[in-house]
Order: structure tokens, then sequence, then C-alpha cells
């Protein structure tokens, strides 16, 4: 069955670091995956898109990496901020409407 | 636009009861997503609906649960009788559907505690 992997454990940097999380999937080949930040309490929110076919993608201090033959994307922010501190959650897709969320994995941004 | 809204953002019940979740998607959107999270099983696709029509209600855990999408600006998800294994955060979301790939737009989410 499908399964999705994101590090269950906070990842716990300080302020100006560059934070790294893993998102590894299995048994499926997602045509693109998509990364959402989730604050306590509210909903996720959209951060970016990556397709199979491109291998990188950035906006502002976030880029997003898609390697398909590894099955992982890695998600960085540079220069983090106390403000990045939130759950950050993967959703490989097959291009059905339909997203599967991995569990998703806090980050914590020390001043 | 308001975004995605949800109604009630909290809900206490006991067990036994009915429970009825709203849930008013983006004007213009036509797909809604119907979604629930727990600490132990994250967050999982319950239904969703495709301008009005359900498409794929397979995350529907069992016949308890129902949802329904009467028009293009309200959706319910309906549990009768709960039970409180169904204590959890229940998002609703939605998305154009005029695109290959989208994103999809969650609203704040209804906090349901079955006692």
């Amino acid at each position: 069955s499908q399964k999705i992997e994101q590090n269950s454990e906070a990842l716990n940097i300080q302020e100006g670091k560059t934070a790294t999380l893993t998102c590894n999937y299995t048994n499926y080949s997602p045509a693109y995956l998509q990364w959402y930040r989730q604050d306590p309490g509210r909903g996720p929110v959209f951060l970016l898109l990556i397709r199979e076919n491109e291998k990188e993608k950035r906006k502002e201090r976030l880029k997003v990496t898609f390697d398909t033959t590894l099955k992982q994307s890695l998600f960085h922010i540079t220069a983090s901020q106390p403000a990045d501190s939130a759950t950050y959650l993967c959703a490989p897709s097959t291009g059905r409407r339909a997203l599967t969320f991995g569990s998703g994995t806090r980050l914590q941004v020390q001043p | 636009d308001a975004g995605v809204i949800q109604s009630p953002r909290h809900e206490v019940t006991e067990m036994g009861q009915e429970v009825t979740l709203r849930c008013k998607p983006i004007s213009g959107h036509d797909y809604l997503f119907w979604y629930r999270q727990t600490m132990m099983r994250g967050l999982e696709l319950l239904i969703y609906f495709n301008n009005n029509v359900p498409i794929d209600d397979s995350g529907m855990p069992e016949d308890r649960f129902s949802a329904k999408m009467p028009n293009a600006s309200f959706s319910t998800l309906k549990i009768q009788p709960s039970e409180p294994r169904d204590s959890a955060v229940y998002f609703c979301a939605s998305s154009e559907g005029d695109k290959d790939v989208e994103t999809q737009y969650f609203g704040p989410g209804t906090r349901l505690l079955v006692l």
C-alpha cells in the first residue's frame, strides 16, 4: 500500500539556520508533490507544488526538491525565523484530485 | 473572499447523539473535500465532491458517517450516532477544478469531542 513518511520527531533549529524537512514515499509514483504548513488550531495552508519533471522549486526563502529515483522530497527553509515554527505536511499525489498527506514534521525555530 | 467557512468551530456532545458539521466552500470552487485529523492517524480524506456530486467516499469510516452537498455553496458531514472514537478535528477544503494540478484551501476546522 502507499506509504508516506515524514520525520515524526520535532526539528529544533536556531534562528538564521536552514531547516531541512524530509518526505519519503513508497509503493507509488506521484506526478507531483505539495507542501503545506499547519499552525496549531488552524487548517493546512498551501506553500509549494513541484511536478515530477521538476527537480527544484523555489519561493522566497523556501526550496523544494523532488527526487523520483530516491522517492523523496526535501523542503528547505533558509534563514529560518521563529515565525516559521509550525508543522509541515507533504502530499505526494498521482494526479487525482484527492490528496494523501504525510503525518507532518513539527519545526521549532529558537530565537 | 472569506475563505472556506466551517461551523461550529467546537462541538462537545455525548455518545449516541447526532452531530452535524457544516462547510461553505470558496465561491467558484468546484471541488469540496472533507478530512479528519487525529494524532494517531494524521490527516485523512473522508469524502470529496465535484460539482455537488460525491466522487469518492471510500474514506468514510462507516455507515454512521454521511455527507451531502445540496448546492455549490454548502455541505454537511453528519455522524449518527456519534462515538468517543469520532473525536477529532474535521476539516473542509475546496479547490477550483479547472487545472490539472490544484492546491486545496482549508477551513479552520471543527474540533469535535464526543464524551
